[in-house]
């Protein structure tokens, strides 16, 4: 198993760029979510995926906007990049989605808007 | 929704002493506390997790402990190694199984 993986692992980004950041696991969880983590303020929730064909925004949402393309991947879009957004973005996810499960973090994509 | 405050942002502790890390929470429907652990460059990691119907866990030289009255949950590392240094987060679960973290305890275990 894999577990939870995210691809690029480091990108550059231009103001005004989009670009969308991938994430994918292989244990058959049902909930997935995204975070940022800055210096500082801890992880910080933008999106999450309760189960398939379900999303809703956390703490942090504006500026993205996410899919979940089915079970295993849930990808995170940012449509016009700002140099706020230069941070690290972890995906999570869990398992059958009772109180308490352990959320499985991804190795993080750090993003950097120039 | 649910705020969780975490104290202290640096530790550093003798090797062989104790860490002792405290977080408080808001939202007293919180149920479920867990402990991540972030060494530099990689992702969070669980260590240790309690549920609001224990008071205490134990797991080798790392305890948590949970008073529900008082709405604060502690980490306690023993006998600290020079690997324990990293960066600790605690985090509480609101309503739609979402943590909500502190913001992080840096701690530094001196050799």
């Amino acid at each position: 198993n894999a577990g939870v993986t995210q691809t690029p692992k480091f990108q550059v980004l231009k103001t005004g760029q989009s670009m969308t950041l991938q994430c994918a696991q292989d244990m058959n969880h049902n909930s997935m979510y995204w975070y940022r983590q800055d210096p500082g303020m801890g992880l910080r929730l933008i999106y999450y995926s309760a189960s398939e064909g379900t999303t809703d925004k956390g703490e942090v949402p504006n500026g993205y906007n996410v899919s979940r393309l089915n079970k295993r991947e849930f990808s995170l879009r940012l449509e016009s990049a700002a140099p706020s957004q230069t941070s690290v973005y972890f995906c999570a996810s869990t398992g059958q989605g009772g109180t308490g499960e352990t959320q499985y973090f991804g190795p993080g994509t750090r993003l950097l808007v120039l | 929704g649910e705020n969780v405050e975490q104290h202290p942002s640096t530790l550093s502790v003798q090797e062989g002493d104790s860490a002792v890390i405290k977080c408080t929470y808001s939202d007293s429907a919180s149920n479920y506390f867990p402990w991540y652990k972030q060494e530099l460059g990689k992702r969070p990691q669980l260590i240790i997790d309690i549920r609001s119907n224990v008071g205490e866990k134990k797991d080798q030289r790392i305890a948590v402990t949970l008073n529900k009255t008082a709405k604060h949950f502690s980490l306690h590392i023993t006998e600290t190694q020079p690997e324990d240094s990293a960066v600790y987060f605690c985090a509480g679960m609101e309503y739609g199984n979402k943590l909500v973290f502190g913001a992080g305890t840096i701690l530094r275990v001196k050799s």
